[in-house]
């Protein structure tokens, strides 16, 4: 099971830290993606990290504001949102692998001042 | 970026009926696509991955089809609890993309 935590109110330019905390399975066996949900939208990818942290990868509107991570020892999985803009107001999800097999309840960013 | 067209964007049908959502990716994608259904207020839920590979647990009504660039997901009885949006995505290339969504709603 995956729980994001870590969402809230934030005004523009704004930080937030998501985490990704995962029980009854060891997170460091996978690939972890972050995928986000717009308010009535559909899904957008928005990165994710190989196993060992070594290769990271970004949809382009987040490149260089958001940075994800990872503490296998923790056994969780971290999103590091800088420059917070409102299109960025979404539902925030961790899931499992490329292809998304297991996927966290999600937290809620909303961004406005 | 590789596109996913899904189609149509929303259908009702009664239960019962046979139903079928498709996926048009812009390239192919060989056998790397995903099913999602997303209930309203939830988590989406994974369906079929690698095209055709049914997820445990999912009932045997659901099924997959398709490589390359066309895709399908058909529902062979429809059931009041299969009331949802659907989702395809490609995993073959980043950035990683979904369809649009189809909604299913039962009359």
């Amino acid at each position: 099971q995956l729980v994001e935590s870590g969402g809230g109110l934030v005004q523009p330019g704004g930080s937030l830290r998501l985490s990704c905390a995962a029980s009854g399975i060891i997170l460091n066996n996978f690939w972890i993606s972050w995928v986000r949900q717009s308010p009535g939208k559909g899904l957008e990818w928005v990165a994710n990290i190989k196993q060992d942290g070594s290769k990271t990868y970004y949809v382009d509107p987040v490149k260089g504001r958001f940075t994800i991570s990872r503490d296998n020892d923790k056994n969780s999985v971290y999103l590091q949102m800088n420059s917070l803009r409102a299109e960025d107001t979404a539902v925030y999800y961790c899931a499992t692998g490329s292809n998304h097999l297991s996927w966290g309840q999600g937290t809620l960013v909303t961004v406005s001042s | 970026d590789i596109q996913m067209t899904q189609s149509p964007s929303s259908l009702s049908a009664s239960v019962g009926d046979r139903v079928t959502i498709t996926c048009r990716a812009s390239q192919d994608i060989k056998n790397y696509s995903v099913w999602f259904q997303q209930r309203p207020g939830t988590a989406p839920k994974s369906l079929i991955s690698a095209a055709s590979r049914l997820q445990s647990g999912v009932p045997s009504r659901f099924s997959g089809s398709g490589s390359g660039t066309d895709f399908s997901l058909t529902i062979s009885s429809l059931q009041p609890e299969d009331s949802a949006t659907y989702y395809c995505q490609q995993y073959s290339t980043y950035p990683l993309t979904f369809g649009g969504g189809t909604k299913v709603e039962i009359k």
